[in-house]
């Protein structure tokens, strides 16, 4: 498809259990972002990718956290020992580029995974 | 630390009717604020982005923005709703950070009525 693709679209684990999300952006995007959108702390930034560069990581919430882009497209976040809080959607966004003339391209969102800690 | 602030949780407007979405932002340097749409389960679409000099932007599905730099608002605009904008809309700033990630607002849900 020509959008965001993000899977799996929901999952429910148990706390403790690790789970993995994964994003695979519009093709030719350079730059990759995780976000996550919860009742209580609405939509935060967790991770950024561009390129080659090393990730930003200043939005992930705690070291259970983590994500890496492999090959500069597909993307995977995984949380370890989960627990209740981490319950939220995880959306996944792409953009052409961050930089110089092009730095207000928008960024296009996936749907989103839909995780639930018991 | 930037801010964006939706005052409003839920605006209520009748089809045919014009409509504002009402956004203002905290932002260190040169603001670049967009509007996002968000339909349920689904992701959020991007609906219009600020660019330099136009103080009134225009967007998909017939929406608009107003930029006010001496306010720092970007209201969101439509001169006539539709049942179909009912939707979640989330205004956003792109970071001072190199990546520009986007701080969003808390989000507005938009309700037209027939």
């Amino acid at each position: 498809g020509a959008g965001v693709s993000q899977s799996p679209s929901n999952k429910v684990t148990e706390k403790g259990k690790d789970v993995e999300l994964r994003c695979d952006p519009i093709s030719g995007h350079t730059a990759l972002y995780w976000y996550r959108q919860s009742l209580g702390q609405g939509l935060e930034f967790l991770i950024y990718f561009q390129g080659n560069s090393a990730p930003d990581k200043s939005g992930l919430p705690s070291d259970r956290f983590s994500a890496e882009r492999t090959g500069g497209s597909v993307s995977t976040l995984t949380i370890q020992r989960t627990q209740q809080e981490d319950s939220a959607v995880y959306l996944c966004a792409s953009s052409l580029s961050t930089g110089g003339g092009d730095s207000n391209q928008p960024q296009h969102f996936g749907d989103g995974t839909r995780l639930s800690i018991l | 630390a930037q801010s964006v602030a939706q005052p409003e949780d839920q605006v209520n407007v009748a089809e045919g009717n014009p409509l504002t979405v009402k956004c203002t932002y905290s932002v260190s340097g040169n603001p670049y604020p967009f509007w996002y749409v968000q339909y349920p389960n689904r992701g959020l679409q991007f609906l219009l982005k600020y660019i330099t000099g136009d103080n009134l932007v225009k967007g998909s599905y017939g929406f608009e923005a107003e930029f006010n730099k001496s306010q720092t608002s970007f209201h969101l605009k439509k001169p006539s709703a539709l049942v179909s904008d009912s939707a979640l809309y989330f205004c956003a700033v792109r970071g001072p950070r190199a990546g520009n990630m986007l701080t969003f607002g808390g989000g507005t849900r938009l309700m037209v009525k027939p």
